[in-house]
């Protein structure tokens, strides 16, 4: 079974810049998340899927940052314009059912750097 | 404001020994913890888990230990092995509202052969 498939792996781009990523979820995977990953800290979420619809998104900045899963499975993240502080990996996850404590599977991330 | 917090940004222990990566939180919402381990540019794979309704899980070589009233959880290896160094995550959350995982800032733990 394949996993979480994430692309870019990395990224460089100049601040101001838009950039996005790209994630596929575990087949039959329902649930996806995106989390941020800043150098020595966990990830934090940024906003959680159930199929198309987007449950959780608190935490997204949604001035600079949005996100879409059109079709309930793969899902996109994208920042326009990137700032310096984007810098970070970006991490998609996916679980198999709502409401239960089912395992997030992650995938590789993609290491994202604002020059 | 951290809910879940790994004071030890790394550990070193020698293989064969026991390694103990401790994990506190503030909230006490929270009922279901999780320990993740994460090797480098991969993404972090689930470990073990424990309930609020239960003091301690084992699987293997790994146990979680969690003391309610303290607001604490340690994960124990034993014995510990070259291939379980990584960057351990600790993460927590809360029944109601599903699926949110808090993390903490992670263990870098070094085995030394």
């Amino acid at each position: 079974e394949a996993g979480v498939v994430q692309s870019p792996r990395y990224k460089i781009i100049e601040k101001k810049q838009p950039v996005a990523f790209w994630c596929n979820p575990i087949s039959g995977h329902n649930t996806l998340y995106w989390y941020r990953q800043n150098l020595g800290q966990g990830p934090e979420l940024l906003i959680r899927y159930e199929n198309e619809e987007a449950v959780d998104d608190s935490q997204l900045p949604k001035d600079r940052f949005s996100a879409e899963r059109l079709k309930g499975v793969d899902s996109t993240l994208k920042i326009q314009p990137a700032e310096l502080g984007d810098s970070a990996v970006y991490l998609c996850a996916s679980s198999s059912l709502a409401g239960s404590y089912n395992e997030q599977f992650f995938g590789p991330g993609t290491r994202l750097t604002v020059l | 404001d951290q809910q879940v917090k790994q004071n030890s940004p790394s550990l070193s222990v020698q293989e064969g020994r026991i390694s103990i990566l401790n994990c506190d939180y503030t909230n006490s919402m929270f009922d279901y913890f999780l320990w993740y381990k994460k090797y480098p540019a991969e993404g972090p794979t689930f470990l073990i888990s424990i309930s609020s309704i239960k003091d301690k899980n084992e699987d293997g070589r790994f146990t979680v230990f969690l003391n309610k009233s303290a607001k604490h959880l340690s994960l124990h290896i034993v014995p510990s092995q070259p291939g379980d160094s990584a960057v351990y995550f600790c993460a927590a959350s809360v029944t109601q509202g599903a699926q949110k995982l808090v993390f903490g800032q992670g263990t870098r733990l070094t085995i030394n052969p």
